[in-house]
């Protein structure tokens, strides 16, 4: 059981450069969520999904867009790449909105740095 | 909009002392808190969740938490750290419903001393 696999694990981008973050979780899992975490900073929530052909904006969605059309894929794309968006960025799942449980299941992150 | 508080940036303990991290949440009804913990370099681990009932819940690796409403607080607790616990931990509060996003405070970074 993989869980959440982010690729890649590390990446250098030049300013107005473009790429896409990729995540797929394996458990079937509705519920998906990209977040970034600055240093000294815990984690902000980007964009969500809440299943397939269904996404919105978290709190700072701004130089990104998400698309979901396939349960299992939540890809990130970054679009003209800025400093601004150096950080770690993380995909998560959570099971289904009928579950009480909102614990989500992390991956082990993305670092992305832009020169 | 929820928020969660962490005022200890830093702490250092010596190995074989208690620990206790304090976090301090805003949510407009019965919360669902969470303790993550992040290895440098690493993924988060959750080390233990509250939803509802005991208000004191226990997780992995020796890892309480109580639930105090009267103080909005959902402090974690060791009562022996061992120096595999060096790590940045994380509170956070989760959305009952809706999206059922989570917010995370800033995080504590604990230091071992042999």
């Amino acid at each position: 059981n993989a869980g959440v696999t982010q690729t890649p694990k590390f990446r250098i981008l030049k300013i107005g450069q473009s790429m896409t973050l990729q995540c797929a979780q394996d458990m079937n899992h509705n519920y998906m969520y990209w977040y970034r975490q600055d240093p000294g900073m815990g984690l902000k929530l980007i964009y969500y999904s809440v299943g397939a052909g269904i996404t919105d904006k978290g709190e700072v969605p701004n130089g990104y867009n998400v698309s979901r059309s396939t349960t299992e894929d939540f890809p990130l794309r970054l679009e003209l790449a800025a400093p601004s968006q150096t950080s770690v960025y993380f995909c998560a799942s959570n099971p289904t909105g009928e579950s009480l449980s909102t614990e989500a299941f992390f991956g082990q992150g993305t670092r992305l740095t832009v020169v | 909009a929820q928020s969660v508080t962490q005022p200890d940036i830093h702490i250092t303990v010596s190995e074989g002392a208690s620990l206790e991290l304090r976090c301090n949440y805003s949510y407009g009804a019965t919360p669902y808190l969470f303790w993550y913990v992040q290895s440098p370099g690493q993924g988060l681990q959750l080390l233990l969740k509250y939803f509802s009932g005991d208000t004191l819940v226990q997780g992995i690796k020796g890892f309480e938490a109580e639930f105090k409403r009267s103080q909005s607080s959902f402090n974690l607790r060791k009562p022996s750290v061992h120096w595999s616990d060096a790590a940045e931990y994380f509170c956070a509060v989760g959305e009952v419903t809706g999206r059922r996003a989570l917010t995370f405070g800033s995080g504590t970074r604990l230091q071992v001393q042999p």
